[in-house]
């Protein structure tokens, strides 16, 4: 079946550190894949995504690549600062219309 | 345009009450989205509509719960007899579907909160 694994959380750094937040999946067919984040006391928000193999979406100094041979999307960012922390979710749309949502990481990056 | 709106922001009931939420998706975005948000967890997807028609529910949606979307614009999740383990934060999205069937970007509510007493 369809499935989504992410790392856990939480996640602790100091500014300008690297981060990296992995993701996995399983799929029968080749999801659109999709990272939200949740700043604190606010909605979902779209991060980035990508539709198909090896497309790389990026926004706000992060990064996820299409991964279709080791069916990852892993978040990625250069030097994180004190206004990334917040609570990020790895979701793919598996064809049937519907986000599957992971865990959550929760990021705290410290000055 | 505002965005995805969602009423009442919080709601706070007793074990047995009915509720009912409202969303307002963003105009003109034909497809709408209910999710459960509990505790430390990831959103779970409940239902969804495009127009009017209820296209699909998931197994959480116990026969307690019930959505409409009447005119295809505002939809509606009632809850009736609530139970304790309803409470969690209920999330609406609305996506526009292109012409060539990519799936779009799911813009997000601020959700309403439930505790159920």
């Amino acid at each position: 079946g369809n499935s989504v694994t992410q790392m856990e959380g939480p996640v602790t750094l100091s500014e300008e550190a690297f981060l990296t937040i992995n993701c996995t999946y399983t799929a029968t067919g080749y999801p659109s894949l999709f990272w939200y984040v949740q700043y604190p006391g606010e909605g979902l928000q779209l991060l980035l995504k990508a539709t198909k193999a090896d497309d790389k979406g990026s926004n706000k100094g992060f990064e996820a690549t299409y991964r279709k041979e080791t069916t990852s999307f892993h978040l990625e960012k250069g030097s994180v600062q004190v206004s990334d922390s917040a609570v990020y979710f790895c979701a793919p749309n598996f064809g049937n219309e519907k986000l599957t949502f992971g865990t959550g990481t929760r990021l705290t990056i410290i000055p | 345009d505002t965005g995805v709106s969602q009423d009442p922001r919080h709601k706070i009931t007793k074990r047995g009450q009915n509720v009912t939420f409202r969303c307002d998706p963003i105009s003109e975005h034909n497809r709408l989205y209910w999710y459960r948000q509990t505790l430390g967890q990831g959103p779970e997807f409940l239902t969804y509509f495009q127009n009017e028609a209820q296209l699909e529910k998931s197994r959480l949606l116990s026969n307690r719960f019930s959505a409409e979307r009447p005119k295809g614009s505002f939809s509606t999740l009632e809850i009736q007899r609530t139970e304790q383990g309803d409470s969690a934060m209920y999330l609406c999205a609305s996506s526009e579907r292109t012409s060539g069937g990519a799936y779009n970007e799911q813009f997000f509510g601020p959700g309403t909160r439930l505790t159920v007493l």
